[in-house]
Parts: structure tokens; C-alpha cells; sequence
């Protein structure tokens, strides 16, 4: 199956700035997704972006499908981005970078 | 986005029990489901496809006389956990696909004592 590979593993930001979150995979996907799983569990869908870019508000995403990676940009970070990001192409998670915003 | 939900949200059990989760897509049909389980501090693990109508699938190493899957209809899966044991307590998590989409379910906790 695919393989995906996050990192960084572990990031902690003061408030304020700015990080870049990579996942890289094995194999071409026409099925890419970015999520943000809180404190209590709850996976939220950030962005579905099989290829090319996106933004919403403080959050931006790139997939280069051709060579096999997304980016996830945080702007602006604040204690609520705290948590576990994931990629997941075709429904395979990777092992997460876990995001610590400290006040 | 769409909404799927998850029942009960946690639950403790003796072992040798038999525990049931549902999974709803509650605003869309979903003919296929997945779910999924987490232990602490870890990723996300595939257990199965779930199809409505027919035979749910199984990744490489879950058992399936284990981990029961019915998808009786366009909006309902569910897992069932046989004869549970305390390494079966886990965090279960099911997700539905709209579109090419995936959205999850809050997830139930289960412990096994």
C-alpha cells in the first residue's frame, strides 16, 4: 500500500508564527487530504487537495502530485491550531506532526 | 460539510462481551465506510471498508470474526467488537466518504476491563 511520511514529527511555535507542515508518499493519488484532529479526538477536514493550491483564512495548502508531496502552511499560529495534523492520500494516514502553540 | 455521527461516544465493557458502534452519515447516503482505530498518541489505523449491501472488506491483520461490520443501509455502518478483550479498548473511528471527501465521525472510546 502507500506510504506516507510526515514531518516535522513534534513542532512547538510561539504564537504568532509561521510553520510549514510536509507530507511526502509513495505513489501518484488523485486523492489527498489534509485534517487537524483536536484535543478531544474530533478529525476537521481542512483541505481536500488532490493537486494544486488552496487557501482558507490563516490556513494554505500545495499538492505536487507529479512529485509525490503536499505542504500545509500555518500563518499567524495560535493556541487553538494546537493538535495532530495528518495527510492522508486514499485514506492512509500518516504518522501526524503534532503542533504545540504556546500564549 | 457533511455530518457523520457515532454512537455511543464511549463505553466501558467486561471482558468477553460484545460491544456495538454506529456510524451515521447523517446529511448524504454513503455507500462506503470506513473505520478505523487509534491507540494513544498514535496514527490512525484502517481496519476495513464498509459497503452497503455487500461483504465489507479487511486490511492485512484484522480479524474479522473479530470486528463485525454490517452496512444495512445508505446512511448506517456498524462495528461490532466480539468476546472484547483490554487490548481491543481503543478509540474507534468511522468516516464516510461524499464526493472524493472524507469526513469523520467524533469517534467512540472503548475500554475493556
Amino acid at each position: 500500500g502507500i506510504q506516507v511520511e510526515q514531518s516535522p514529527p513534534d513542532l512547538i511555535l510561539q504564537e504568532g508564527a509561521n510553520s510549514t507542515l510536509r507530507c511526502n508518499f509513495s505513489d501518484s493519488v488523485n486523492n489527498l487530504q489534509w485534517f487537524h484532529q483536536n484535543p478531544w479526538g474530533q478529525l476537521i477536514n481542512l483541505f481536500y487537495i488532490p493537486s494544486g493550491t488552496k487557501q482558507n483564512g490563516r490556513l494554505s495548502a500545495t499538492t505536487v502530485a507529479t512529485e509525490r508531496y503536499s505542504l500545509l502552511y500555518i500563518s499567524s499560529s495560535q493556541t487553538t491550531d494546537s493538535g495532530v495534523y495528518f495527510c492522508t492520500p486514499y485514506m492512509r494516514f500518516g504518522a501526524g506532526t503534532r503542533l504545540t502553540v504556546k500564549p | 460539510g457533511a455530518v457523520v455521527s457515532q454512537h455511543p461516544s464511549r463505553v466501558i465493557c467486561k471482558s468477553g462481551t460484545s460491544v456495538k458502534i454506529e456510524c451515521r452519515s447523517l446529511d448524504f447516503q454513503a455507500t462506503t465506510m470506513f473505520w478505523y482505530r487509534q491507540f494513544p498518541k498514535k496514527s490512525l489505523m484502517l481496519m476495513a471498508t464498509s459497503n452497503e449491501g455487500s461483504k465489507a472488506t479487511y486490511e492485512q491483520g484484522v480479524e474479522k470474526d473479530k470486528f463485525l461490520i454490517n452496512h444495512a443501509s445508505l446512511t448506517l455502518s456498524t462495528l461490532t467488537v466480539t468476546s472484547a478483550h483490554p487490548e481491543d479498548s481503543s478509540f474507534y473511528i468511522c468516516s464516510a466518504r461524499e464526493g472524493g471527501e472524507q469526513f469523520f465521525g467524533p469517534g467512540t472510546r472503548l475500554t475493556v476491563l
